[in-house]
């Protein structure tokens, strides 16, 4: 079954790091580009970068530059999203999707709700 | 980095169709074909519509459609049915491998 699962939910106190993994099974690992996606309650998706399977290579976008780090294990087939220095407005739910032939997404995972409250 | 522009909400009766505009600039929708739209509904995965502006993924309903004009994309819904009724998000390439989102319209089907 192609899919994408995600951790489960995280609580974290202001301050703290999180760190979200998606495991990918039921297709090649290395053949497609994983991106991040978050959605704070009630509001918008908003993109926060990729990793490329394969290499590892990362493109952030700039509203996370310095915060976010993702990386990979190939032997897992499991992509993490490390996000740090959090605050409350980092509640929300982050996804993870798989990325197509180009830059649209086909498959997603079930999603992480990650809590930042004091 | 500012998100591509959508209205807040779009609605519309069954069987009548409807367009939700998405507007960029010449830096992402005007610069490439590379236009996505998803559609979310409430406490649901957000699900690929359109991709690369006009091009639906298998399964998708042909009532489905999109295009582009300068720095705008659009989806239009033909014959509305009361499944349609959700969030939808457009999407697209900004130039040095980032991706930007719209904000989001919501459809009510009347």
């Amino acid at each position: 079954q192609v899919q994408l699962v995600q951790s489960g939910a995280e609580v974290k106190k202001p301050g703290a790091s999180v760190k979200v993994s998606c495991k990918a099974s039921g297709y090649p690992f290395s053949n497609n580009y994983i991106h991040w996606v978050r959605q704070a309650p009630g509001q918008g998706l908003e993109w926060m970068g990729v990793i490329t399977p394969s290499l590892g290579s990362t493109s952030y976008s700039q509203n996370f530059q310095g915060r976010v780090t993702m990386s990979r294990d190939t032997s897992a087939s499991t992509v993490y999203m490390e996000l740090s220095s959090l605050r409350s407005e980092d509640t929300a739910l982050y996804y993870c999707a798989r990325r197509g032939s180009s830059w649209w997404f086909d498959l997603w995972g079930q999603g992480t709700l990650v809590t930042v409250s004091s | 980095q500012s998100a591509l522009t959508q209205p807040a909400s779009v609605s519309g009766s069954p069987g009548q169709s409807i367009t939700i505009s998405c507007t960029g600039t010449s830096s992402d929708i005007g610069d490439y074909d590379y236009v996505s739209w998803y559609q979310q509904h409430p406490g649901k995965v957000p699900k690929l519509m359109i991709y690369d502006v006009n091009n639906r993924p298998s399964g998708v309903s042909s009532r489905f459609s999109g295009s582009k004009s300068g720095n705008t994309a659009s989806l239009t819904i033909s014959g509305l049915q009361a499944e349609d009724e959700a969030d939808y998000y457009c999407s697209s390439y900004r130039a040095s491998n980032t991706l930007v989102f719209g904000g989001g319209t919501k459809l009510t089907v009347l």
